[in-house]
C-alpha cells in the first residue's frame, strides 16, 4: 500500500520570499510522483511530475521539485512567490508500471502568500 | 474541448434521499475516477473505472455506486444520503497508463442535511 504525507497543513509566506512545501511518501513499489494545485473553488491541475531520469523537475508557474529516493521525498519549491500562488497544493503518487492511473493524494498544504 | 464536466455544481439533499452526480469527459480517456475532498483529509478515492463496463472500488466506496456504460460518462450514485457524505466531489479522467496527467472537473459541493 502507498501513502503520502504532507506535514504542513498551512504555510504562510510573504510575497517574493522563497517557499518549500514538503512531501514524503511510502510505497513497497516504485512510484510516479506528482504535485497538483487547486485554486479557490476550482478543480485540481497538474503542476509537475516525476517519472524517471533527472531528479530535479520543473513545472508551470516557476515551481520545481526534487525527487530524493533515499529520503522518499518530493519537496516542491519556488524561489519567489506571488500573491497569485495562493492555493492548496497536493502531492500524489501512482504505481510505476501499474495497470491503472490510480492516484493516492496527501492531505494538502495551503500556501497563503501575504503582501 | 470541454475537458471534464461535472453537474450539478451545488446540491443540498435531505438524509435518505438519493441522487446521481454526473461526470462526462470528451478526451476519449479510458480511466475515470471519483474522489471526495474533506478538510484536512485531502482527496480520497471512491470508485474508478479503466474502461466501459469495468469499475472497481477505491478507498471509501461505501454508500456509493458507479457504472460505466460509455467511455465518456461515469456517474456517481448516492443510494441513501447521509450527513457523513457532505463533501466536495471531484471526477477525474486520464489515460489508463500510470504517470499520465489526470484532468479534474470543477467539483460538486454536496450538503446532506
Amino acid at each position: 500500500a502507498q501513502s503520502v504525507t504532507q506535514l504542513d497543513s498551512q504555510v504562510p509566506v510573504f510575497e517574493e520570499a522563497p517557499v518549500e512545501l514538503r512531501c514524503n511518501y511510502s510505497s513497497s513499489v516504485s512510484v510516479y510522483l506528482f504535485w497538483y494545485v487547486q485554486y479557490p473553488n476550482q478543480g485540481l491541475q497538474l503542476l509537475l511530475k516525476y517519472l524517471s531520469g533527472s531528479t530535479l523537475v520543473k513545472g508551470i508557474n516557476g515551481f520545481e521539485a526534487e525527487f530524493n529516493k533515499s529520503q522518499t521525498s518530493f519537496h516542491l519549491r519556488k524561489p519567489s512567490v506571488h500573491i497569485s500562488d495562493t492555493a492548496e497544493y497536493f502531492c500524489a503518487v501512482s504505481d510505476l508500471g501499474g495497470a491503472t492511473n490510480k492516484l493516492i493524494f496527501g492531505t494538502g498544504t495551503l500556501l497563503a502568500v501575504q503582501p | 474541448n470541454a475537458g471534464v464536466t461535472q453537474t450539478p455544481k451545488f446540491q443540498v439533499l435531505k438524509t435518505g434521499q438519493s441522487m446521481t452526480l454526473q461526470c462526462a469527459q470528451d478526451m476519449n480517456h479510458e480511466y475515470m475516477s471519483w474522489y471526495r475532498q474533506d478538510p484536512g483529509m485531502g482527496l480520497r478515492l471512491i470508485h474508478y473505472s479503466v474502461g466501459a463496463g469495468i469499475t472497481d472500488q477505491g478507498e471509501v466506496p461505501n454508500g456509493y455506486n458507479v457504472s460505466r456504460s460509455t467511455t465518456e460518462d461515469f456517474p456517481l450514485r448516492l443510494l441513501s444520503a447521509a450527513p457523513s457524505q457532505t463533501s466536495v466531489y471531484f471526477c477525474a479522467s486520464s489515460s489508463w497508463e500510470g504517470g499520465t496527467e489526470a484532468f479534474f472537473g470543477q467539483g460538486t459541493r454536496l450538503t446532506v442535511v
